[in-house]
């Protein structure tokens, strides 16, 4: 079965500085898709940026960026220039791309801070 | 297009009493899901479902049921509400593949916060 793993419960960050939260999974599959979520106090989920496990060039989208190392599994999430909206929960997600049923497997999530 | 919606946002229960939980979509996606959030544990799948008349269990799928008469709704049941079900609800859909390149992209409701005394 597959797992994400996100071992970093809180972190703070400064105002317009870089912040990078981790993210590692586990899977036998070759092809899959990973995903970060973001969920402000509004609870709403906002997805954030997306990866084809068969893309090596990693994904961005304007201030995020990812860095995803297949072979280490691992799939890290680089917010530049952060700003006060930022500061929300971020869950990172994995789902099968063979299963059919596109169920996503989430990680307990990482809190960040941003401080002004 | 008001994408994906639920009801009610918030409702107390007591143990024992029963509840609907409805989820709505007008974006014609084929799959739907329902999970649960809690402190600590991030979001788990309870039952989705590929299409209209079908339904599958998640990851922890005791305790509920649903259902999926119509393509664009999909409800969640509890029978017997227990504390163990306090928790955040939220719904997702999804296209099926071939008809979007987001196939595999999940666009969530805005959740459902239930306590149960």
């Amino acid at each position: 079965a597959q797992t994400v793993t996100q071992s970093q419960p809180e972190m703070s960050v400064q105002e317009a500085e870089t912040v990078t939260l981790s993210c590692t999974y586990d899977t036998s599959e070759s092809d899959y898709y990973l995903f970060w979520y973001k969920q402000p106090p509004s609870r709403q989920m906002i997805l954030v940026i997306r990866q084809e496990a068969y893309k090596q060039q990693n994904a961005t989208e304007n201030r995020f960026s990812v860095n995803f190392q297949k072979a280490a599994k691992s799939f890290s999430l680089k917010i530049s220039d952060s700003q006060l909206g930022d500061a929300a929960m971020y869950f990172c997600a994995y789902s099968s791309a063979g299963s059919g049923t596109y169920k996503y497997i989430f990680g307990t999530g990482t809190r960040l801070k941003v401080l002004a | 297009n008001a994408g994906v919606t639920q009801t009610p946002k918030f409702r107390v229960l007591k143990t024992g009493q029963s509840m609907t939980l409805l989820c709505a979509q007008d974006m014609n996606h084929e799959y739907m899901y329902w999970y649960r959030q809690d402190p600590g544990m991030g979001l788990r799948l309870i039952h989705y479902s590929v299409g209209e008349g079908t339904t599958a269990k998640g990851e922890v799928p005791d305790g509920y049921n649903v259902s999926r008469l119509k393509k664009q709704n999909f409800l969640l049941g509890l029978e017997s509400a227990a504390p163990s079900q306090t928790s955040v609800y939220f719904c997702a859909s999804s296209p099926s593949p071939g008809t979007s390149f987001r196939y595999n992209e999940q666009f969530f409701g805005p959740g459902t916060r239930l306590t149960v005394l």
